[in-house]
C-alpha cells in the first residue's frame, strides 16, 4: 500500500520553515525520507525506527508515530540546497518487507 | 567507497525491441533492489534480491520483465518485448542488511520507447 504524501508541492522563501507529512494505512516498521534532485538519485536522508522517535540531520529533521502511522519531515530555515522532491518510504512488519515510495512533495525554494 | 554502478545512462530504443540494464551494487550489500521511476511519480519496486535469492518480484511483469543477479553480486534486468509504457528511469539500489537500513541508488537508467 502505497504511503500518502502531503503537500504535493510547495514554495519557500530561503529561511522559512515546511513540514512534510507521509501517512501509511498500514502498520509500519519503519520509514525512511529521501531527497532526489532533478534528474539525479534519490538520496537518503534518514530512517526513523522506532515509535515517537526524532531524528535530525543538519536542520533537518523527523518524526515517527507509530499508533498513528505517520511521519513528519521537518526544514528549518530553508536554503537554496533543499529544493527538490521528498519521497517517504514505508516499511512493514514482516522480514524483509520492501521498501514502498510515496509520490513525493516537490519543494522550491527560492531567494 | 564507491557508489552504486550503473550502465547504460539513458537508452532509446522503439517498442517491441528488448534492452538490458546493468547494476553492480556497492561492495558487501547483500540486497540489490530494481525500482521504476515514471515521471512525477515516486520510485515503484519491480524486484527484490537477497544474495542471488528474489525476496520479492510481486509487481515485476513477468511476461515482459526478467531480471538475475549473477552470482550474488551484478544485476541485470531486461524487458523484452518493450512497450510505451515502459519509458521510466530504472534505479538500481542497494542496502546492508536488508531492513532498517539506507537505500543506496544508482544514477539511473533513463529509457525512452519510441
Amino acid at each position: 500500500q502505497q504511503p500518502v504524501q502531503s503537500p504535493q508541492a510547495v514554495i519557500l522563501r530561503e529561511g522559512e520553515d515546511a513540514v512534510i507529512n507521509c501517512s501509511s494505512s498500514k502498520a509500519l516498521y519503519s520509514v525512511h525520507w529521501y531527497r532526489q534532485k532533478h534528474g539525479e538519485a534519490p538520496v537518503f536522508l534518514m530512517i526513523l525506527l522506532k515509535g515517537g522517535e526524532q531524528k535530525g540531520h543538519e536542520k533537518i529533521s523527523a518524526s515517527f508515530n507509530e499508533k498513528k502511522q505517520q511521519s513528519s519531515l521537518y526544514l528549518t530555515a530553508s536554503q537554496l540546497s533543499y529544493s527538490g522532491t521528498y519521497f517517504c518510504g514505508t516499511g512493514g512488519y514482516s522480514g524483509n518487507t520492501p521498501l514502498v515510495f510515496g509520490k513525493g512533495t516537490r519543494l522550491s525554494v527560492i531567494a | 567507497e564507491a557508489g552504486v554502478a550503473q550502465s547504460p545512462r539513458y537508452k532509446i530504443i522503439e517498442k517491441r525491441q528488448s534492452v538490458a540494464f546493468w547494476c553492480n551494487p556497492i561492495s558487501g550489500h547483500a540486497t540489490l533492489y530494481w525500482y521504476q521511476q515514471i515521471l512525477g511519480q515516486g520510485p515503484k519496486l519491480l524486484i527484490q534480491f537477497q544474495n542471488n535469492g528474489v525476496v520479492d518480484d510481486s509487481q515485476l511483469p513477468k511476461d515482459r520483465f526478467s531480471a538475475e543477479r549473477l552470482k550474488g553480486v551484478d544485476s541485470t534486468l531486461k524487458i523484452q518485448p518493450a512497450k510505451l509504457e515502459d519509458s521510466a528511469v530504472y534505479l538500481c539500489a542497494s542496502s546492508y542488511p536488508p531492513r532498517g537500513s539506507p537505500l543506496h541508488f544508482g544514477n539511473g537508467t533513463r529509457l525512452t520507447v519510441t
